[in-house]
């Protein structure tokens, strides 16, 4: 069974960069689309991009710019780099499978990120 | 403000069937059998329970079944239980975007 676990800082100050790694354990990552989406606390989530390994990508508008997404089959990692973080970028991120860009499953536990104010 | 609109909160007793909507737009939801929806407990992680407009995910119990009209989906849940007691999201993909539902609150009375 696929599983993904997101790894890194906790805790990313203001103007700086975050990164985010995920990765996945139980099948390939080549033949399908990878997810990032966010819940800011008390929140809905957020969708913030997603990456397929013949190089495309997709990012929310609202975040163009300030992300970019890569990946290595190799070692079955998609990366998440967000910068020039503030406040009102402290959620929980989340990576998902994004199969046939179509539904989000499974999704990995989330990893809090808190940027202070 | 979410492009797809959801009621902020539903309700109902258990044994009873609730809908849940989710209202887009013709250029949206109107044109795509891309819509998912998503459970989510407090302090878990959102989990598929509808892809496709109408298809149950895997281990999906058939009381959770999604439809399609016009510029809005539905998510409805008949019988209901108290395990049912959660957040509940929309999504649309498909295209170059993956849009959210702003969420609905489900409080089994």
């Amino acid at each position: 069974q696929m599983q993904l676990q997101e790894s890194g800082p906790g805790l990313v100050n203001p103007s700086e960069t975050l990164s985010l790694t995920c990765t996945v354990s139980g099948g390939p990552i080549a033949t399908y689309y990878w997810a990032w989406i966010r819940q800011p606390p008390g929140k809905g989530l957020e969708w913030i991009g997603y990456i397929h390994d013949s190089g495309t990508t997709r990012f929310n508008p609202s975040l163009q710019g300030r992300v970019a997404l890569s990946m290595s089959s190799s070692k079955s990692q998609i990366f998440l780099r967000l910068r020039s973080v503030t406040a009102a970028d402290t959620a929980i991120y989340h990576c998902a499978r994004f199969p046939y860009a179509d539904w989000l499953d499974p999704w990995g536990q989330g990893i809090q990120v808190t940027v202070p104010s | 403000q979410s492009a797809l609109t959801q009621p902020a909160s539903v309700s109902g007793s258990p044994g009873q069937s609730i809908t849940i909507s989710c209202t887009g737009t013709s250029s949206d939801i109107g044109s795509s059998n891309f819509v998912s929806w998503y459970q989510q407990h407090p302090g878990k992680v959102p989990k598929l329970i509808i892809y496709e407009v109408i298809q149950r995910a895997s281990g999906v119990f058939d009381r959770f079944s999604g439809s399609k009209s016009g510029t809005t989906a539905s998510l409805t849940i008949s019988g209901l239980q108290a395990e049912d007691e959660a957040d509940y999201y929309c999504c649309l993909s498909g295209g170059t975007r993956i849009l959210f539902g702003g969420g609905t609150k489900l409080t089994v009375l």
